[in-house]
């Protein structure tokens, strides 16, 4: 079976404030993707990130940084120096090699505070 | 970058009605679109994935009578609501996927529609 954890529902900081938004996934394939996306109230999702499962290297774009650990099935997502507009859902999901279809996690609801 | 137009965004209608959603792929061709509900404050759940010219595959516990959806183009897919209820409000969103899957790494996002049964 496969299946994406996030077992943060909701976090709330202060700007400027570092936050770690959590992703612990199963799966039974060697071969997947991991992927983040960001909802605002609005409702569109906006792609992040995709990680492929041979690729462990961390990734590092502007204030937004992931961490994939293969070892403890994790793809992190830290917000370095957090934003007001950085206030949204973030969805971690799993896609399979086989279907296509994706798998979300529960989403985490971040609320950043001026 | 590719482009998946949903429409309506927004639209209300009455117990026993249907309403149909159109989800159009703007710049590429959509080989599979999957089509997801979402409850307030829940995840995307995944409702089904069609293909071009073939029948739609409906996940479990989803009722494909009442979920109706077509993919008859390469560039447009709609899901229709029928004898719509309470129960039925939602917010739906389409993803269409591009052949190769080189477009945002295979998933670009309808904007949504929030659906209200009153």
């Amino acid at each position: 079976a496969q299946k994406v954890t996030q077992a943060q529902t909701e976090i709330s900081v202060v700007e400027k404030e570092d936050v770690t938004l959590d992703c612990v996934y199963e799966t039974r394939d060697t071969t997947y993707y991991l992927f983040w996306y960001k909802q605002p109230p609005s409702g569109e999702l906006v792609f992040l990130i995709r990680r492929n499962s041979f690729d462990e290297q961390n990734e590092i774009s502007g204030r937004y940084s992931w961490n994939f650990q293969k070892s403890t099935s994790s793809f992190n997502f830290t917000i370095t120096a957090s934003q007001v507009v950085d206030s949204a859902v973030y969805f971690c999901a799993l896609r399979s090699n086989q279907g296509g279809k994706l798998i979300f996690g529960q989403g985490t609801e971040l609320s950043v505070k001026p | 970058g590719a482009v998946v137009s949903q429409h309506p965004s927004r639209v209300i209608c009455k117990s026993g009605t249907s309403v149909k959603i159109e989800c159009r792929s703007l710049d590429f061709q959509a080989t599979t679109m999957f089509w997801y509900r979402q409850f307030p404050k829940k995840s995307l759940m995944l409702m089904a994935t069609s293909n071009e010219g073939s029948k739609a595959t409906y996940e479990q516990g989803v009722e494909k009578d009442k979920f109706l959806i077509n993919h008859a183009s390469l560039t447009l897919s709609t899901l229709t609501v029928t004898s719509a209820h309470p129960e039925d409000s939602s917010f739906y969103i389409c993803s269409a996927r591009d052949f190769l899957g080189d477009i945002n790494y295979g998933y670009t996002f309808g904007s949504g529609t929030r659906l209200t049964v009153v």
